[in-house]
C-alpha cells in the first residue's frame, strides 16, 4: 500500500472549518484514498473515501487533487467532538483480495472551545 | 445503527494464560479482521477472514494466535500462551462483501497481561 504524509498535529476553534491536508505522492490508479478517525479510547471509524472526484457526506467532504498526488479532509464546522486522531490510507479496493487497512500515525486534531 | 460489539471491555490475564477475544460483527458482513493498537501506537493489522478462511496475516500474527467463526455469528480472536508485549488493544472490524466500501470497528478489547 502506498504511502501518505499527514501533519502530526492541528489545531481549531469551535465551529470554524478545519482542512486536514494528506500527501500521497505515490498513489496508484487504483489506489482508493480513505478517511478514519479515532476518537480518544475508541476503535476507528470511516469518515469518508473517494477514488478521483471530490465527495461528500453528512461528516465531511473530501477534497482530492486533479493529479491524485494530495487530498484534504474538510470537517465544516468543528466541533469538540470532532477531536481525534485523523487518518488518510491508501488501499488498492480494485485488485486487493483483503481490503485490510495500513494505518499511520495520523494528525492529532484538537478543536478549542 | 448496526455496530460491531467486542466482549469483554478489558481482560487482564496471567503470562501464558490462552485468551479468547470475541467479536459479533454486523450481521449481512462477510470480510472480518482483527487490529490491535499498542498503547501510544499505531493501529496494527493482524489478519483478515474471508468465507470460513483466513486470507490474509500480517507478521504478528504468528503460531500463537488462531481465529475462528464457530457460529455464523461470533468472530474470535485466539491467544495461546500470552506474553507481556501482546498487552494492547484488540479491534475486530467488518465491511461487506463488495469491494469499495469501508469498514465497521467495534469499541475494542483491552487486553493487559501481568
Amino acid at each position: 500500500d502506498a504511502k501518505t504524509t499527514q501533519p502530526n498535529s492541528m489545531e481549531s476553534n469551535e465551529e470554524e472549518p478545519v482542512h486536514l491536508p494528506c500527501n500521497h505522492s505515490t498513489i496508484s490508479g487504483t489506489d482508493y484514498i480513505h478517511w478514519y478517525r479515532q476518537l480518544p479510547s475508541q476503535g476507528p471509524e470511516y469518515v469518508i473515501h473517494g477514488l478521483t472526484s471530490n465527495v461528500n457526506n453528512r461528516m465531511a467532504s473530501l477534497a482530492i487533487a486533479e493529479d491524485r498526488k494530495s487530498s484534504t479532509l474538510i470537517l465544516h464546522r468543528a466541533t469538540l467532538r470532532d477531536a481525534a486522531v485523523y487518518y488518510c490510507i491508501l488501499r488498492d479496493d480494485r485488485t486487493s483480495g483483503t481490503y485490510k487497512y495500513i494505518f499511520g500515525t495520523g494528525t492529532r486534531l484538537k478543536v478549542l472551545a | 445503527e448496526p455496530e460491531v460489539t467486542q466482549t469483554p471491555s478489558h481482560q487482564v490475564t496471567q503470562m501464558g494464560q490462552e485468551v479468547i477475544l470475541r467479536c459479533v460483527p454486523i450481521s449481512n458482513h462477510l470480510y472480518f479482521y482483527w487490529y490491535r493498537q499498542i498503547l501510544g501506537q499505531k493501529v496494527e493489522f493482524l489478519v483478515s477472514f474471508y468465507n470460513n478462511e483466513i486470507s490474509e496475516k500480517s507478521e504478528i500474527f504468528d503460531d500463537q494466535f488462531s481465529v475462528e467463526r464457530p457460529d455464523g455469528s461470533n468472530f474470535t480472536l485466539k491467544i495461546r500462551s500470552t506474553k507481556l508485549e501482546d498487552s494492547a488493544m484488540y479491534f475486530c472490524a467488518s465491511s461487506e462483501s463488495e469491494p469499495n466500501t469501508e469498514a465497521f470497528f467495534g469499541q475494542g478489547t483491552r487486553l493487559t497481561v501481568v
